[in-house]
């Protein structure tokens, strides 16, 4: 069955530093996603992706962070100084068309220390 | 703000008896879909409903919309302890391009 992949699967970095978050959606996908879940929070949504622009955001998506589909397999996503806060697990999903629900990957540990 | 309400929060029960859980909201959703999460992994999609009123059935699994697409239930019968997980409700508004989640409901079935 068709996975997305995140990678890494763990990042332990210094607050101030980038980090960039990787994905590769399932290929015949249109519609990327971002989405953050703090350690015993719920699943909080922070970006929509779509023919290569941002189609929505969320409050939590401000200047620091930032998204890319440098070709076209890869979707990334970008926080570019590291804050405490920002640790969570961070889940990339695509779709295939809208309202037929997401396939996420298996996320990646952010750790901000 | 679109909010997701899902109730109960915790649910343990014995195994072989049936339960539900619910998700209730003040907004009309194009979609609601069901996800289950395991510790340390993305949610994965379960089902997802379209139309008010649809009934959707997946082995001891049923999942209904309601009528004004406002809110959905999950119905297990004779819960095993495979059953065991957090389960989750996730809505899409019509015209947005994203699911906002509910805050799940933890589910444990004893043997």
């Amino acid at each position: 069955e068709p996975e997305v992949t995140q990678t890494p699967s763990h990042q332990v970095t210094q607050m101030g530093q980038e980090v960039i978050l990787r994905c590769v959606p399932i290929s015949n996908h249109l519609y990327f996603y971002w989405y953050r879940q703090i350690l015993g929070q719920k699943v909080e949504f922070l970006v929509s992706f779509y023919n290569n622009e941002i189609s929505e955001k969320s409050e939590i998506f401000d200047d620091q962070f930032s998204v890319e589909r440098p070709d076209g397999s890869n979707f990334t996503l970008k926080i570019r100084s590291t804050k405490l806060e920002d640790s969570a697990m961070y889940f990339c999903a695509s779709s295939a068309v809208r309202e037929v629900g997401y396939t996420f990957g298996s996320g990646t540990r952010l750790t901000v220390v | 703000t679109q909010l997701l309400e899902q109730s109960p929060q915790f649910l343990s029960i014995q195994e072989g008896e049936n339960l539900t859980v619910y998700c209730n909201s003040s907004s009309v959703f194009s979609s609601l879909q069901w996800y289950r999460q395991e510790p340390g992994e993305g949610p994965v999609l379960l089902v997802t409903v379209v139309t008010g009123g649809e009934v959707k059935k997946l082995k001891r699994l049923t999942f209904q919309f309601g009528d004004a697409r406002k809110d959905s239930s999950l119905h297990i019968t004779a819960a095993q302890p495979g059953d065991t997980g957090l389960y989750l409700c996730a809505g899409e508004e019509v015209g947005d391009d994203k699911i906002i989640f509910g805050k799940g409901t933890r589910l444990h079935i004893l043997p």
